[in-house]
């Protein structure tokens, strides 16, 4: 079955750098685009960025450009996203979630992960 | 990339039909057939409910379909039951290749 589960998450002070891990199984990663939304406490769902299978297409939210970087290891199956000069608005649950179909990216996502919280905080 | 527009909450007595709109522009919702709904328990993750406008994945209930005019999209919920109270998101792909959620609305069974 397809399962996403990222790693990562923590408490990290503003101004520094974190990276989330989702590992994939159950499916042909390599098939697919895969998509980083992430859900502030007590908030909405925000898309921050997208890649394509093969990673060479990377979109970002204009909240995430230039910050942040998204990035996929198609041999290990895992999925990445970079978060550098945090600010306290990025407190956040990060989901990663797989595109529907293998392919052309549609932005509707089939799968989540469970989320990991980063929490920016000195 | 502003945030679509949906009601904050909704309610419902169980049996009855609800549906939560989703307003965008010209720039999203009016111009493509991805829209989809995304139901969410508290501390869960979102589950695909309706993609493509008013298509559902395989083991949604029919009791929930989707449908699209002009800027606004909408989720309906028929035969409403208790499982359904949940908070609810609409998302759109917005040109570009970037998307766009809705502010997400509240679900209350009665």
């Amino acid at each position: 079955q397809v399962q996403l589960v990222e790693s990562g998450g923590g408490v990290v002070q503003p101004g520094r750098s974190l990276r989330l891990s989702c590992a994939a199984s159950g499916f042909t990663f390599s098939s697919y685009a895969m998509h980083w939304v992430r859900q502030a406490p007590g908030k909405g769902l925000e898309w921050a960025a997208v890649i394509s299978s093969d990673g060479s297409n990377k979109f970002y939210a204009d909240s995430m450009k230039g910050r942040f970087t998204i990035s996929r290891d198609n041999s290990k199956n895992t999925l990445y996203v970079q978060m550098n000069s945090v600010r306290g608005e990025d407190t956040a649950v990060y989901y990663c979630a797989r595109d529907r179909l293998p392919g052309p990216i549609s932005g509707e996502c089939d799968y989540w992960g469970q989320g990991a919280l980063v929490t920016v905080s000195s | 990339q502003s945030a679509l527009t949906q009601p904050a909450s909704v309610s419902g007595s169980p049996g009855q039909s609800i549906t939560i709109s989703c307003t965008g522009t010209s720039s999203d919702v009016g111009s493509y057939k991805l829209v989809s709904w995304y139901q969410q328990y508290p501390g869960k993750a979102p589950k695909l409910m309706i993609y493509d406008v008013s298509d559902r994945p395989s083991g949604v209930s029919t009791r929930f379909s989707g449908s699209k005019s002009g800027n606004t999209a909408s989720l309906t919920i028929s035969g409403l039951q208790g499982e359904d109270e949940a908070d609810y998101y609409c998302c759109s792909y917005a040109g570009s290749s970037t998307w766009v959620f809705g502010g997400g609305t509240k679900l209350t069974v009665l």
